[in-house]
């Protein structure tokens, strides 16, 4: 079956620190891949996304790419900010139009 | 634009008691899904519409939740009677239909509910 696994949280960073979140998936067919935030009492804002592999997908200094060889969808930001503290979840959506969240990793940043 | 509209933002019910939430889907977004994040998890899908028909409600516990778009716009999710695993944010989100990939996926804010 479908499935995304990412590294558990808690995260903490100084600010300017680089940030790693690792994500990895299983799944049949061809899906697309996306990183997902939730700010505090918030509902889950759209980061990032890449359709098909080798595709990379980029937003306010966030990026992934889709490495179908590896299954994987790592999160990436050279240089972090205390806003950007928040939740972030991997997910992937199958050709049936269905989302597998990952269980989320928590980032806290420090000034 | 208006996003995906939820209410009510909280709920504290006892357990067995009953509780429905309201999602207000985009306007012309066809296809609606409810989820269920429970605390340290991502969210799980529980149904799905397209217009007023169901497409998947395979992960819907149906001995107690049901769920119904009547007129393909807003739907209702309701719980009945609630148990403290029901403990959770629900989430609604709503997309254009299949054949454009889902384009539009929004989610709204959720509604928290929590059962004593």
């Amino acid at each position: 079956g479908n499935s995304v696994t990412q590294m558990e949280g808690p995260v903490t960073l100084s600010e300017e620190a680089f940030l790693t979140i690792n994500c990895t998936y299983t799944a049949t067919g061809y899906p697309s891949l996306f990183w997902y935030v939730q700010y505090p009492g918030e509902g889950l804002q759209l980061l990032l996304k890449a359709t098909k592999a080798d595709d990379k997908g980029s937003n306010k200094g966030f990026e992934a790419t889709y490495r179908k060889e590896t299954t994987s969808f790592h999160l990436e930001k050279g240089s972090v900010q205390v806003s950007d503290s928040a939740v972030y979840f991997c997910a992937l959506r199958d050709n049936f139009n269905k989302f597998y969240f990952g269980s989320g990793t928590k980032l806290n940043v420090k000034p | 634009e208006a996003g995906v509209a939820q209410s009510p933002r909280y709920k504290i019910i006892e357990k067995r008691q009953s509780v429905a939430f309201w999602c207000n889907p985009i306007s012309g977004h066809a296809t609606l899904y409810w989820y269920q994040q429970i605390l340290g998890q991502g969210p799980k899908l529980l149904i799905q519409f397209q217009n007023n028909g169901v497409v998947d409600d395979s992960q819907l516990p149906k001995d107690r939740f049901s769920a119904e778009r009547l007129k393909g716009v807003d739907s209702t999710l309701k719980i009945q009677p609630a148990k403290l695993e029901d403990s959770a944010v629900y989430l609604c989100a709503s997309s254009f239909p299949d054949g454009l990939k889902g384009y539009g996926y929004t989610f709204g804010s959720g509604t928290r509910l929590t059962v004593v």
